[in-house]
């Protein structure tokens, strides 16, 4: 079984500054997909980003980025020139690489509470 | 593009009674999972469902129940209410390629706020 694990479950930045938020996965495969959910106040689970296990090369959207460690199944999000609206519960999620039919399920860590201060 | 409808958002039942959620997927989706959050936690994979039938299911008591139609919505029952069902619910819908390989990518509603009395 695959487990995730966020270890801070709280943090917090300055407008405009950036942010890092880890995430360590446990897992036997060797093809997998990495997630990182942000859920605001609302509730509303928002995909943030998404890495192939078998691609090395950092998975990238805008002001998101993430390192993206294999060998040490670490996979930390990177929250440049943070905003406001930034401020959420975010998720690392795991999901394995299905090569035959059948369902497949996202493993969710435990979340990091991000607050972005003035 | 229409996203991910769930129904209702919220919702108050009491112990012992049943619950039925309802879940549209995102338009051109054919894959429905099932997720349980309760508060502080990370959401918990209940099941998924493909083609009418249940693919995958978590770690849940058959009090737990669900249904996929052929337009592709999905219902989630839970018969026998506890206080521990209360939770958001959260569905979340991709799509397959051939052979029912689910894609990797899953796209969440808004949830069902459930609290049992």
């Amino acid at each position: 079984a695959q487990t995730v694990t966020q270890s801070q479950p709280e943090m917090s930045v300055q407008e405009a500054e950036t942010v890092t938020l880890s995430c360590t996965y446990d897992t036997s495969e060797n093809n997998y997909y990495l997630f990182w959910y942000k859920q605001p106040p609302s509730r509303q689970m928002i995909l943030v980003i998404r890495q192939e296990a078998y691609k090395q090369q950092n998975a990238t959207e805008n002001r998101f980025s993430v390192n993206f460690q294999k060998a040490a199944k670490s996979f930390s999000l990177k929250i440049s020139d943070s905003q406001l609206g930034d401020t959420a519960m975010y998720f690392c999620a795991f999901m394995k690489h299905r090569v035959t039919g059948g369902g497949n399920k996202l493993t969710f860590g435990t979340g990091t509470q991000l607050k972005v201060e003035l | 593009d229409a996203g991910v409808t769930q129904s209702p958002t919220h919702l108050i039942k009491t112990r012992g009674q049943q619950v039925t959620l309802r879940c549209s997927p995102k338009s051109g989706h054919d894959t429905v999972s099932w997720y349980q959050q309760a508060l502080g936690q990370g959401p918990q994979f209940i099941f998924q469902y493909y083609e009418e039938e249940e693919r995958q299911r978590g770690n849940f008591p058959d009090r737990f129940s669900g249904h996929q139609f052929p337009n592709y919505s999905s219902e989630l029952n839970v018969n026998a209410l506890l206080l521990g069902d209360s939770a958001l619910y959260l569905c979340a819908s991709s799509l397959a390629t051939s052979g029912g390989i689910v894609r990797e990518t899953q796209y969440f509603g808004p949830g069902t706020r459930l609290l049992v009395l």
